[in-house]
């Protein structure tokens, strides 16, 4: 099983609140993701890291940063929480030395915004 | 467009019994296709990948194949559990770019009742 841990599990919060949603691994990947999935939909990229201090936007990027100071570590920030933000939010990771190496998904932050 | 298509959009079986997944795509060009399973609540998990000169490819219960010339793939599992009733997400990566961007299906909801 991978390691990869996301918090919290669950979060409901108020319009306009700033929130911080913590991913970590411990397999020392260089890649990692951020996704974004909602009931009956296929999983939207919203944020990706290729190593320290790189980071991208994905497609559904325009209202999170990221940052990545540690290669374990990538938090993913709302900086005001809005009702459509309400989703399931991914973390994954994969090892960048092999081409065809899996993403490693975490159990996900399940967000309600009220 | 490059797309990801997945039926049957849910699937209902007797524990025991054989099914068939299937996910058609037109991504090009193509790099490697993957399956997941993902269990309700959690992230999905690797189940199998299959590069271009790859025409099966077993996991246990479970057996992808692939037809390259019709970007057509199947997940078949055998003699179905309990556990196995779960969301099974098709994903296939472009060879394109650097980035290799994956391409995710809805998902088949399958579910084994006892």
């Amino acid at each position: 099983e991978a390691d990869i841990y996301q918090t919290p599990r669950y979060l409901v919060i108020g319009t306009g609140k700033k929130i911080t949603l913590e991913c970590s691994q411990t397999m020392g990947h260089d890649k990692m993701y951020w996704y974004q999935q909602d009931p009956g939909m296929e999983l939207h990229l919203i944020h990706y890291s290729y190593g320290v201090n790189s980071t991208e936007k994905g497609d559904l990027s325009s209202e999170s940063t990221v940052s990545r100071i540690r290669t374990e570590h990538f938090p993913l920030t709302l900086e005001s929480a809005r009702p459509s933000h309400t989703s399931q939010y991914l973390c994954a990771s994969s090892d960048e030395k092999q081409g065809t190496s899996p993403l490693h998904f975490g159990n996900g932050t399940r967000l309600t915004v009220t | 467009k490059n797309q990801v298509e997945q039926s049957p959009q849910s699937l209902i079986i007797l524990e025991g019994k054989n099914c068939t997944l299937q996910c058609n795509y037109t991504v090009s060009p193509f790099s490697n296709l993957r399956w997941y399973k993902q269990d309700t609540g959690r992230g999905p998990v690797s189940l199998t990948i299959m590069t271009f000169s790859e025409n099966t490819k077993s996991n246990g219960r479970y057996t992808a194949t692939l037809d390259a010339d019709t970007k057509q793939s199947s997940l078949h599992i055998t003699a179905s559990q309990l556990s196995d009733s779960a969301s099974y997400i098709c994903v296939v990566t472009d060879r394109g770019s650097t980035l290799g961007r994956l391409y995710f299906g809805r998902g088949t909801q399958l579910t084994v009742w006892p």
